[in-house]
């Protein structure tokens, strides 16, 4: 069974600060993604990694594909309220078309 | 486009009642999947319908879950009788049949059965 382990599952941090978080599995992924989740609303994609050791960014959000396609990482600079939200990561299981999600890291970020 | 719409977006029943949630894709999505998201389990898939067919539903908790789509445009779950323990918030989600596609989510049904 593919696996997605997140972590941390929550973090609390002060505006300005910077984070890391983490999607892990023992398994290998033809890709991942990561959604940002919103209270009262469904997932949001914000970015799809294919190639081990890609790294793409999106403004203050820098995410990285591991060179084993195992693992990723959301790097977010100088985080803002506007960031706070469940960031999950998920990538399609081997056999099929099914989309596996990890558990989620809850953000919060205080003013 | 206006995106994958649920309704209702609360639903508050009573033990036994009946309930059935709905969903429209995204128009030219030809996948689309019924997640279940708890605090304590996280988003769950339930079951995922390619080209209208079912084809996995082994995310299905019990008998009382089942899933239809009678068509390209709308998917129904209903459970029947409902339980406190089926209290969560279900979404619905569309993609294009391609493995890296990303999934288009709706904003939820928020189930509590009392």
């Amino acid at each position: 069974t593919q696996l997605l382990e997140q972590s941390p599952q929550f973090l609390s941090i002060q505006e300005g600060e910077n984070l890391t978080v983490y999607c892990n599995s023992s398994s290998v992924f033809s890709s991942l993604q990561w959604y940002r989740q919103e209270p009262g609303e469904g997932p949001v994609l914000l970015v799809t990694v294919v190639t081990g050791g890609e790294v793409k960014k999106l403004k203050r959000l820098t995410f990285q594909f591991g060179d084993a396609r195992k693992d990723s990482s959301l790097h977010i600079t100088a985080a803002q309220p506007g960031d706070t939200g469940l960031y999950l990561c998920a990538g399609p299981n081997t056999g099929g078309f099914k989309t596996i999600f990890g558990a989620g890291t809850r953000l919060f970020v205080k003013a | 486009d206006a995106g994958v719409i649920q309704s209702p977006r609360h639903e508050v029943t009573e033990m036994g009642q009946e309930v059935t949630l709905r969903c429209k894709p995204i128009s030219g999505h030809n996948s689309l999947f019924w997640y279940r998201q708890t605090m304590m389990r996280g988003l769950e898939l339930l079951i995922y319908f390619n080209n209208n067919v079912p084809i996995d539903d082994s995310g299905m908790p019990e008998d009382r879950f089942s899933a239809k789509m009678p068509n390209a445009s709308f998917s129904t779950l209903k459970i029947q009788p409902s339980e406190p323990r089926d209290s969560a918030v279900y979404f619905c989600a569309s993609s294009s049949r391609d493995r890296n596609s990303p999934l288009h989510f709706g904003n939820g049904t928020r189930l509590t059965v009392t």
